[in-house]
């Protein structure tokens, strides 16, 4: 059975640097084909995808927060970490870590991580 | 503004059906990618609903349906209930983007 948890800050102030945690089970991040993403939905807004990584440590990132993002993995430990630097209130979200999919969807998925950004 | 485009809300009583379309490009929906529909219902997680345009995972129910064609996908929902309540996502993979994209999303409300 394939669980995802995210972990980290509920409020950083503006201009610092966000950093979270996806802790997984159920796969292995050394296995061919396998990806880890992470997804954010500010309150009351769409989803909007962030950054994924592969098992050969590939990583895509969104091309409008690409400067600001960094993904690395720990496979000894089945953990995804995402780093988002000069944090801004827009970057108030729910962030959510995810399983990829064969067909590219996302079919896990943790119970997400509200961040709120504020002084 | 999303890549993929979607009405913000549609509703329907119960028993009745209703269909959600999402419009994308030829850099996405139009390529060679799959669309993938999301529930999400109040203060949960997203699920997958369907995948690969028209597969629903064990457990999800067959009044809900897939289909894609040229630069657009629909949701068709049959036989509405109250606990189909809920938003409504697409999700595909965009070329231009290198990147996965969603639609705006839908919310489903059941008069």
């Amino acid at each position: 059975q394939i669980t995802l948890k995210e972990s980290g800050p509920t409020l950083v102030k503006p201009t610092q640097t966000l950093t979270l945690t996806c802790t997984f089970s159920g796969f292995s991040l050394n296995t061919n084909g396998v990806a880890v993403g992470w997804i954010r939905q500010p309150p009351g807004k769409a989803l909007e995808w962030l950054a994924l990584i592969y098992w050969d440590d590939d990583q895509r990132f969104s091309p409008s927060l690409k400067a600001r993002l960094t993904i690395t993995k720990d496979t000894s430990r089945n953990q995804v970490v995402l780093t988002m630097t000069n944090m801004d209130p827009v970057d108030t979200a729910t962030y959510y870590c995810v399983h990829r999919g064969r067909f590219q969807e996302f079919d896990y998925w943790g119970q997400g991580t509200l961040v709120t950004v504020s002084s | 503004q999303s890549v993929l485009t979607q009405p913000p809300s549609v509703s329907g009583a119960p028993g009745q059906g209703v269909t959600i379309s999402c419009t994308g490009s030829s850099s996405n929906i139009g390529a060679v990618y799959d669309v993938h529909w999301y529930q999400q219902l109040p203060g949960t997680a997203p699920k997958v609903l369907i995948y690969g345009n028209n597969y629903r995972p064990s457990g999800v129910p067959d009044r809900f349906s897939g289909s894609k064609s040229g630069t657009s996908a629909s949701l068709a929902i049959t036989g509405l209930q109250a606990e189909d309540e809920a938003d409504y996502y697409c999700q595909s993979y965009d070329s231009s983007l290198s990147g996965w994209v969603f639609g705006g999303g839908t919310k489903l409300t059941v008069l």
